[in-house]
């Protein structure tokens, strides 16, 4: 059974970081390529980046309205993919999904993440 | 960007009767393979989103075939034959043709 699972979301000032980690099991991941798309409190989805596999030298794509402040990585080991997120501002707050649809599709649960002072 | 224009915004429906979205990108979504990556994603109250339909028409494993997609270059149509109680939840138009991929507003579908 395919499972991703996002942990690391909370409650964070505007200007600080935030670590997200999405595990997953089920499949075969060094193979995968892993998206992370938000949605907004108004509902609205955002896809905000991609990281493709070791195959494809570990490509990365990034929305604009995240690019130099986040970054997407992964660690074929531990079948995991990750969102740093610097710089933070309200406009990030959102529900953070990580999602996977090369053979099917599948999403995690998501983890919420709020930038408020 | 693309921009993706869903409508109807708000869809109510009577439990056996048929509905139909529109989903409009301001580019053609024809990509260089010649494919079309549109797909169709439904989210239930309290869910994850969860795709139904990709390349236009092709049904996800075990989407029932009560729905159906079609369409081409800019203009695609999610249409559901006979809408049961379990179709209820926000629907949403994607497209994964070109950087930065992009999702219509969603249409809300309710019962009447």
């Amino acid at each position: 059974e395919v499972q991703l699972v996002e942990t690391g979301g909370g409650l964070v000032q505007p200007g600080k970081s935030l670590k997200l980690t999405c595990a997953t099991s089920g499949f075969t991941f060094s193979n995968a390529w892993m998206h992370w798309v938000r949605q907004s409190p108004e509902k609205q989805l955002e896809w905000v980046a991609q990281i493709k596999a070791k195959s494809n030298n570990y490509a990365t794509y990034y929305a604009e309205s995240v690019k130099g402040r986040f970054t997407i990585s992964r660690d074929d080991s531990k079948s995991s993919v990750y969102l740093q997120m610097n710089s933070l501002k309200e406009e990030d707050t959102a529900i953070y999904y990580c999602t996977w649809n090369q053979h099917g599709d599948y999403w995690g649960q998501g983890v919420m993440v709020t930038v408020s002072s | 960007d693309v921009v993706m224009t869903q409508t109807p915004v708000s869809l109510s429906v009577a439990i056996g009767q048929p509905a139909s979205i529109s989903c409009k990108s301001s580019q053609s979504l024809v990509g260089t393979s010649g494919k079309t990556y549109l797909n169709w994603l439904l989210q239930r109250p309290g869910q994850s989103p969860k795709r139904l339909i990709y390349l236009v028409s092709k049904l996800d494993s075990g989407i029932p075939d009560r729905f159906s997609g079609s369409g081409s270059e800019t203009d695609f149509t999610l249409k559901i034959s006979r809408v049961e109680a379990d179709d209820l939840g926000v629907y949403y138009c994607l497209q994964g043709t070109h950087f930065p991929y992009t999702f219509g507003a969603g249409t809300k579908l309710e019962l009447k």
